[in-house]
């Protein structure tokens, strides 16, 4: 069971070039998310999306943008990387919903994608 | 006042011993609650929920108080496969349906144990 995959696993770009980190999920999760985690922070939630066709900002949305065309897939693309932009890269899913009062879904994490920009 | 905070550490402790990690939560309106391990760059793991009546699994202890509004995890008999982030994780529920099961993690708090 592979869970949430992540390509690449590292990657370096020039300031101004684009990409496209992959994601996908084979749990049949509904909610999917891209986070970053700089050196010694915490991480935050750049978007997440609820299902096919729905996304959403996070609390650090600028220089991203993502797609959901299907249930397994959640790209996240940078169009014009910028040095800021260096950090590791981590996807999650999660069940919909919740389950009980006070039972919420945790989110299950791809193993990151570590990017630099110079 | 951030909306998750724990202490930065690191906690150094000899193998065996017993350690308490606190977190504190700002949002009264947090429904959810979990303890994640973060290994030296690799991705958070689940390790585990919160719930309301406490909590355990194994060598770990998990409580929750909602009125001082802090979690705390404590882990017995040390080992040194533990030393580890710990990460403090709170779920603030949309209003309405489908808002997105956000999560609001810690900064975490390093253990380090030590023969």
């Amino acid at each position: 069971n592979a869970g949430v995959t992540q390509t690449p696993k590292f990657r370096i770009l020039k300031i101004g070039q684009s990409m496209t980190l992959q994601c996908t999920q084979d749990m049949n999760h509904n909610y999917m998310y891209w986070y970053r985690q700089d050196p010694g922070m915490g991480l935050k939630l750049i978007y997440y999306s609820v299902g096919a066709g729905i996304t959403d900002k996070g609390e650090v949305p600028n220089g991203y943008n993502v797609s959901r065309s299907t249930t397994e897939d959640f790209p996240l693309r940078l169009e014009l990387a910028a040095p800021s932009q260096t950090s590791v890269y981590f996807c999650a899913s999660s069940y919909t919903g919740i389950r009980s009062p006070g039972r919420g879904s945790p989110q299950h994490f791809g193993d990151g994608t570590r990017l630099s920009i110079l | 006042r951030k909306e998750v905070e724990q202490d930065p550490g690191p906690f150094n402790v000899p193998e065996g011993a017993t350690v308490a990690f606190n977190c504190t939560y700002s949002n009264s309106a947090s429904q959810s609650f979990f303890w994640y391990r973060q290994d030296c760059r690799k991705e958070p793991k689940l390790l585990m929920s919160v719930y309301s009546s406490g909590n355990e699994d194994g060598r770990f202890t998990a409580q929750l108080n909602r009125a001082s509004q802090y979690i705390s995890l404590l882990i017995r008999d040390s080992k040194l496969s533990d030393s580890a982030t710990y990460l403090c994780v709170v779920n603030l529920l949309p209003r309405i349906t489908g808002g997105g099961n956000k999560l609001t993690f810690g900064t975490g708090t390093q253990l380090k144990v030590e023969l």
